[in-house]
């Protein structure tokens, strides 16, 4: 089955830098990668993905590249503020709408 | 619409015994998923249905566990001789036909002692 790796499992930044997380996947069938932000005690919420047909997507300060050949897709959050701290998952999900394959999550703090 | 309502939010019970927990999406949408989330870790997928079909169940899901989804609507999942290994976040998501991207409830999280 798919395997999906994410890096760094933590993340410290000061408020107004970049912060990048990086994922690769093992099934080069994958054609769906999604983001998901998870505050404490909340739900993982939405916050951009990318198809497969794609290689970025930009929404505001959050932009997702991916490289089909390397098997790698990355979150670049521009301009962070304390309120992007939370944990970010990346996923992959196959051909015919079946389930997501999570990362482990990272954990960004954006300091003031 | 992409709501999703769950219930309980909380449930905490003795080893041995049996819970259900119940999803209800807000409106209608032909997949359903149950994930399962421990501490630290990314959701684990558990099972998901199209329609009344359960499709597919994870390695994960132990014969302890079954799933329904009786009129292809709202999803129930049983645990039976609950495990203090049970203890975590149980999160339902739906997939909207709209955007194609699954969503989340808010969970139950469940506490085994």
């Amino acid at each position: 089955g798919e395997n999906v790796e994410q890096h760094p499992s933590t993340l410290s930044v000061q408020e107004g830098d970049s912060a990048v997380i990086k994922c690769t996947y093992s099934d080069s069938a994958s054609n769906y990668f999604p983001w998901y932000k998870q505050e404490l005690g909340k739900r993982p919420q939405l916050i951009i993905d990318i198809r497969s047909n794609v290689g970025e997507k930009k929404d505001q300060r959050i932009a997702v590249t991916l490289n089909k050949t390397a098997k790698h897709f990355s979150l670049h959050i521009t301009e962070t503020q304390p309120e992007d701290s939370a944990v970010y998952f990346c996923a992959a999900r196959g051909p015919g709408y079946s389930t997501l394959t999570f990362g482990k999550g990272t954990m960004l703090l954006v300091s003031p | 619409d992409t709501g999703v309502s769950q219930d309980p939010r909380h449930k905490i019970t003795k080893r041995g015994q049996n819970v259900t927990f119940r999803c209800d999406p807000i409106s209608e949408h032909n997949r359903l998923y149950w994930y399962r989330q421990t501490l630290g870790q990314g959701p684990e997928f558990l099972t998901y249905f199209q329609n009344e079909a359960q499709l597919e169940k994870s390695r994960l899901l132990s014969d302890r566990f079954s799933a329904e989804r009786p009129k292809g609507s709202f999803s129930t999942l049983e645990i039976q001789r609950t495990e203090q290994g049970d203890s975590a976040m149980y999160l339902c998501a739906i997939l909207s036909r709209a955007t194609d991207t699954q969503y989340f409830g808010p969970g139950t999280r469940l506490t085994v002692l």
